[in-house]
């Protein structure tokens, strides 16, 4: 198998403060990976891909400084919402590739992050 | 820059009945194409994939997809939908540049009637 989990699946915050998501691994090492934003009704648009050990590369329009990515390890990257607003509310899902597995992205379940 | 089109927000299919989700993607050359399933509470599930070679692939769950070049398609099929087909269905397809970014479509949610 290739199971990718998220904590937390579901988080409410206060304006001004900032959260944390964690995008696990369990049975795999994942070379690669990769932070979406999906909005309701819409398409997964990808934020941001990291590679473990190296900074992550994000994609245009993607605030760096407000969506700090982490990949501490082979099987753990996180995501943390810097000083968030209301428009920050979305879901974010991560995903992992396999070494050598081209192409073949393992998702996560999701964490619906509100903003009040 | 690529792009994916799943013009069809959602659909109603009575069970039993054949489906086919619409896929159309611009690209200068052939990208990877995907489809994807995304069920409440669960991850996005690879259902099959296209890289090269023989234009039909079989997925799991019964599905299949048929890759046309002449029409920059990639429709799903199904012959015989059951109940629990009923989700989410994510079109993508990724440039064979080897950095594995995927586009993806909409999404088409898919109903099932009984």
């Amino acid at each position: 198998g290739a199971v990718v989990s998220q904590h937390p699946s579901r988080v409410i915050c206060k304006s001004g403060t900032s959260v944390k998501i964690e995008c696990r691994s369990l049975d795999f090492q994942a070379t690669t990976m990769f932070w979406y934003r999906q909005f309701p009704k819409q398409s997964l648009m990808l934020m941001a891909t990291s590679n473990e050990g190296s900074k992550a590369t994000y994609e245009q329009g993607v605030e760096k400084d407000k969506f700090l990515i982490n990949h501490a390890s082979l099987t753990l990257s996180t995501l943390t919402v810097t000083s968030a607003h209301p428009e920050d509310s979305s879901f974010y899902i991560c995903s992992a590739s396999k070494r050598g597995v081209s192409y073949e992205q393992y998702f996560g379940p999701g964490t619906r992050l509100t903003v009040t | 820059a690529q792009s994916v089109t799943q013009p069809d927000i959602h659909i109603t299919v009575s069970e039993g009945a054949s489906l086919e989700l619409r896929c159309n993607y611009s690209y200068g050359a052939t990208p990877y194409l995907f489809w994807y399933v995304q069920s409440p509470g669960q991850g996005l599930q690879l259902l099959l994939k296209y890289f090269s070679g023989d234009t039909l692939v079989q997925g799991i769950k019964g599905f299949e997809a048929e890759f046309k070049r002449s029409q920059s398609s990639f429709n799903l099929r199904k012959p015989s939908v059951h109940w629990s087909d009923a989700a989410e269905y994510f079109c993508a397809v990724g440039a064979p540049t080897g950095f594995q970014k995927l586009v993806f479509g909409t999404g088409t949610r898919l109903l099932v009637s009984p």
